[in-house]
C-alpha cells in the first residue's frame, strides 16, 4: 500500500472551532488531494495541490483552507466548523495525471 | 470540463452472477480510466484501470472495457463472491489535474 497517513483518524468538536487535518505522504507524489465522503454525494473534491505551495479550490472549497509548505504534508484547516461539515474526509496522492489515486484511511469528523 | 455518469446506482446479484457497471462520459479528451472499490468504513481502493489505447483489461474475475468512440467503459465482475459487496466508483481524467468520480454503485451479492 501506498505511504499515506492521516491524522486524526476521528475528532469529535465544537462548532466554531478551527480543525486542522493533516495528510502525510512517504512517495514523494507530486499530486495531493482532500475529499469529503457524504451519503448519497460520493466523493466530493474540497481542495487540491499540484506542487509545493501550488494549491487550487475543487468543488466544495467554502469553508475550507489548505497548505503544503512541504511535499509530503497536505493540511486542510476548518477555520470556525459547522455542523454541515460533520463528514468522512479523505486525503488522496498521485504521481501523474494518468496515475491511480491512493487514499489514506480517512478522517472521521465530527461536529456538534 | 469533464463528466461522468455512473449506473446503476444500486446493484443485486445472487453470488455466482456476473455483475456490470456502466459509466459514460462527455469529454473526448480523456484518457485514463480507473476502478475504485470502497468496502463499508474502508477507504477506496484501486481494482483496475484501462488507458485510452487499449480496449480491454482482464485481472482474474474482473475486466474492464473501454468504447472512447461511444465515450463509455464498463466494469464486469464475474462468478461473483459475497465479498465483492461494496461500492465500486469510476474515474476518469483527461488533461487536467482533477479526476473526476462517478457517484458510486452499491454491489450487494446475496449468498
Amino acid at each position: 500500500d501506498a505511504g499515506i497517513t492521516q491524522s486524526p483518524r476521528h475528532k469529535v468538536t465544537e462548532t466554531g472551532t478551527p480543525v486542522t487535518l493533516r495528510c502525510h505522504q512517504t512517495e514523494n507524489h507530486r499530486y495531493m488531494y482532500w475529499y469529503r465522503q457524504d451519503p448519497g454525494h460520493g466523493l466530493r473534491l474540497i481542495h487540491y495541490s499540484y506542487g509545493v505551495k501550488d494549491t487550487d479550490k475543487g468543488e466544495v472549497s467554502d469553508g475550507y483552507s489548505v497548505s503544503r509548505s512541504k511535499t509530503e504534508d497536505f493540511l486542510l484547516t476548518l477555520e470556525s466548523a459547522t455542523s454541515s461539515q460533520t463528514s468522512v474526509y479523505f486525503c488522496a496522492i498521485r504521481a501523474g495525471q494518468n496515475q491511480p489515486q491512493h487514499f489514506g484511511d480517512g478522517t472521521r469528523l465530527s461536529i456538534l | 470540463g469533464e463528466n461522468v455518469e455512473q449506473h446503476p446506482s444500486t446493484l443485486s446479484v445472487q453470488e455466482g452472477d456476473s455483475a456490470v457497471i456502466k459509466c459514460t462520459y462527455s469529454d473526448s479528451a480523456s484518457n485514463y480510466f480507473p476502478w475504485y472499490k470502497q468496502e463499508l468504513g474502508k477507504r477506496p481502493q484501486l481494482i483496475i484501470d484501462i488507458r485510452s489505447n487499449v480496449g480491454e483489461k482482464k485481472d482474474q474475475r474482473i475486466a474492464v472495457t473501454l468504447n472512447k468512440t461511444a465515450k463509455h467503459f464498463s466494469l464486469h465482475i464475474t462468478e461473483t463472491q459475497p465479498e465483492d459487496s461494496a461500492v465500486y466508483f469510476c474515474a476518469l481524467t483527461g488533461g487536467s489535474y482533477i479526476p473526476t468520480f462517478g457517484r458510486g454503485t452499491s454491489l450487494i451479492v446475496h449468498p
